[in-house]
């Protein structure tokens, strides 16, 4: 358990379908993530808020789109996926980005498959 | 952004030992981390380092040399549990975002 949680671990839809993943940290951490991870590829940063704030959207196109209520809880809704984006979407927080040695905590990620 | 390579598979003996190489090109280092992912389950931190050496923690070492932009995993006495993917990610410098390679699955027989 590493005091970030995602949900749901498993998701099926359609091109059509609008779904949101959810992801809620319990480490009082100031910065929270969103990673996509393909099969045998690097981890790509997606989305970094740093105190509520988005600082960094790195070129997803706008069928992702992130909100971030408070520090600990992140969302991505989804719409109009392709079957490209079909991944694992990981969600991680920090202390605060900011800081040189800061360590990512991770969740178990969102399986998501689009047909 | 940085070139970070990795080997995409290793497989090693109970009991043994395994050395995981990571190599990265950057226009500036502030920093190499090492993560550890099981299947299903989510990247957890295992080692940082910012300057050259090694960084020992029971039986799991981690090593940098800044000039060569390499730096190494090495795992003792591997257990059955240890199977798992590497995740080797890189900061730059006046950067705070994390740029990882595409992990090494290592396999660890009986």
């Amino acid at each position: 358990e590493t005091g970030v949680t995602q949900t749901p671990r498993h998701l099926v839809m359609g091109m059509t379908n609008k779904k949101s993943l959810k992801c809620e940290q319990h480490l009082g951490h100031n910065a929270m993530y969103w990673y996509k991870q393909s099969a045998k590829k690097p981890l790509e940063l997606m989305f970094v808020y740093n105190f509520k704030e988005q600082t960094e959207n790195n070129s997803v196109p706008s069928r992702f789109s992130p909100e971030c209520p408070n520090s600990s809880h992140l969302f991505l809704h989804l719409h109009t996926l392709q079957p490209e984006d079909s991944a694992l979407y990981l969600c991680a927080s920090s202390q605060d980005k900011r800081v040189e040695d800061e360590k990512l905590f991770f969740g178990s990620g969102t399986q998501l498959s689009v047909l | 952004g940085q070139n970070i390579d990795q080997p995409t598979e290793m497989t090693a003996t109970e009991g043994a030992i395994v050395q995981i190489n990571c190599t990265y090109q950057t226009s500036g280092f502030n920093g190499l981390f090492w993560y550890q992912q099981h299947a299903g389950e989510a990247p957890t931190f295992l080692s940082y380092n910012v300057l050259d050496g090694l960084e020992e923690k029971g039986r799991f070492s981690s090593f940098l040399s800044r000039s060569k932009g390499y730096s190494y995993l090495l795992l003792k006495e591997l257990q059955m549990k240890d199977s798992a993917s590497y995740l080797c990610a890189v900061r730059a410098l006046n950067d705070y975002k994390l740029s990882f390679g595409a992990g090494t699955t290592v396999t660890v027989r009986a």
